[in-house]
């Protein structure tokens, strides 16, 4: 089945700086790469995704990369606010099962 | 909609008690998945549902643990009899299988087994 590592597990950046998080995927068959950002207590809520057929995705502060053949993809956080502070999880979906990664703990310090 | 709605929020019981936890998936959606979060393990799949219809079961934990989708607006999740260790955070959460679309989660059920 699929198995998806995340690195790190905790991450810690100046205001400003810029973040990046990154996952390997096990199963070649998995076309979905969602992020989720969880605040405590909160749900996940999802904040970008890619599809197995693009490369690359932006949105505003966040951008994610997907390298199909080293069967990798990252996020990365532009320009980062305390208000980034969370849980981030990255997953994988293949044949309708979304498994996540372990998660990495940002803290963005002012 | 009203979102992926769980129930209760909060759940203490006492080893060796039923505990019984309940979701309602987005309307429309066909998929449901239920998730397991602590420190330790992250976010574990348990089970998801397609179409009603158990897909995978291969990550509940054991036979103490049941699901069931009765139809597509409901969805249970069993422990009997409980344990200690199955105090955690359960999501349940939904989408459109048709498109691998998002996965809406609902606000959870934290349970504490005493």
């Amino acid at each position: 089945g699929e198995n998806v590592e995340q690195h790190p597990s905790t991450l810690s950046v100046q205001e400003g700086d810029s973040a990046v998080i990154k996952c390997t995927y096990s199963d070649s068959a998995s076309n979905y790469f969602p992020w989720y950002k969880q605040e405590l207590g909160k749900r996940p809520q999802l904040i970008i995704d890619i599809r197995s057929n693009v490369g690359e995705k932006k949105d505003q502060r966040i951008a994610v990369t997907l390298n199909k053949t080293a069967k990798h993809f990252s996020l990365h956080i532009t320009e980062t606010q305390p208000e980034d502070s969370a849980v981030y999880f990255c997953a994988a979906l293949k044949g309708g099962k979304l498994i996540f990664g372990q998660g990495t703990e940002l803290s963005v310090k002012p | 909609d009203a979102g992926v709605i769980q129930s209760p929020r909060h759940e203490v019981t006492e080893m060796g008690q039923e505990v019984t936890l309940r979701c309602k998936p987005i309307s429309g959606h066909n998929s449901l998945f239920w998730y397991r979060q602590t420190m330790m393990r992250g976010l574990e799949l348990l089970i998801y549902f397609n179409n009603n219809v158990p897909i995978d079961d291969s990550g509940m934990p054991e036979d103490r643990f049941s699901a069931k989708m009765p139809n597509a607006s409901f969805s249970t999740l069993k422990i009997q009899p409980s344990e200690p260790r199955d105090s955690a955070v359960y999501f349940c959460a939904s989408n459109l299988r048709v498109g691998n679309t998002e996965a809406f989660f609902g606000q959870g059920t934290r349970l504490t087994v005493v």
